[in-house]
């Protein structure tokens, strides 16, 4: 499974866009890209998941390069609620094995 | 919309004890995961199951054992557990296999004494 690497923690302010950059420089070809957020105590729960230019719902964005090897959640006009552990996790697709790795998340810290 | 539904959600054990947990999959949902988050820790990957087969394994301890059952809700048995067994204990789902999209549950904190 490809390693991951993001900030260990992001600080903003309410009504801010924050961006979170991953880099992943040995993804494979079959890998997806899958953002997760989670809050104290609670699961983590599935933000976005992308292959490669962009994605946008009603969350976030996510941007991925050509090359792949990095990927950037972007979350617009955050709030307090937003505070949150981000995991970005480098996943073989339906081809592969049935686990998810996560890695060490950021931690972001939306102030007022 | 029916989540993943974890019993039970709070677990208090003695050293050396047995504890049982389980995992209720959202309806049509074939795929099961289980993952162990200590305090200020990242959730770990335990074990899955797909269609009732144990389809992979991460650092799932040799005192830990897990079961899809018939009607895909899955057991963790815990034994011989030990301090560093208290923890959350989360359950996932997904349907198709895996498709990196998992639907977690609230968990369920065991606490080892």
């Amino acid at each position: 499974l490809a390693k991951t690497t993001q900030p260990i923690s992001m600080d903003s302010y309410e009504g801010q866009e924050v961006n979170i950059t991953c880099s992943h420089n040995n993804i494979a070809t079959n890998d997806y890209i899958t953002w997760y957020q989670q809050f104290p105590s609670q699961g983590p729960r599935f933000i976005i998941q992308g292959y490669k230019t962009k994605v946008t719902n009603e969350v976030a964005s996510l941007f991925i390069p050509a090359d792949r090897k990095s990927s950037t959640l972007s979350l617009p006009r955050v709030s307090l609620s937003d505070t949150a552990v981000y995991y970005c996790l480098v996943d073989v697709g339906n081809t592969g094995g049935f686990k998810t790795i996560f890695g060490a998340g950021t931690r972001l810290f939306v102030k007022a | 919309a029916a989540g993943v539904i974890q019993s039970p959600r709070h677990l208090i054990k003695e050293k050396r004890e047995t504890a049982t947990l389980k995992c209720y999959p959202i309806p049509r949902h074939d795929t099961v995961y289980w993952y162990q988050q200590g305090p200020g820790q990242d959730p770990q990957f335990l074990i899955s199951f797909y269609e009732k087969m144990q389809s992979d394994k991460g650092s799932i301890p040799d005192r830990f054992s897990a079961q899809q059952f018939s009607d895909y809700h899955s057991e963790l048995n815990m034994s011989s557990l030990e301090l560093g067994d208290s923890a959350l204990y989360f359950c996932a789902s997904s349907r198709g296999g895996y498709t990196g999209e998992l639907f977690f549950g609230e968990g369920s904190r065991l606490t080892v004494l």
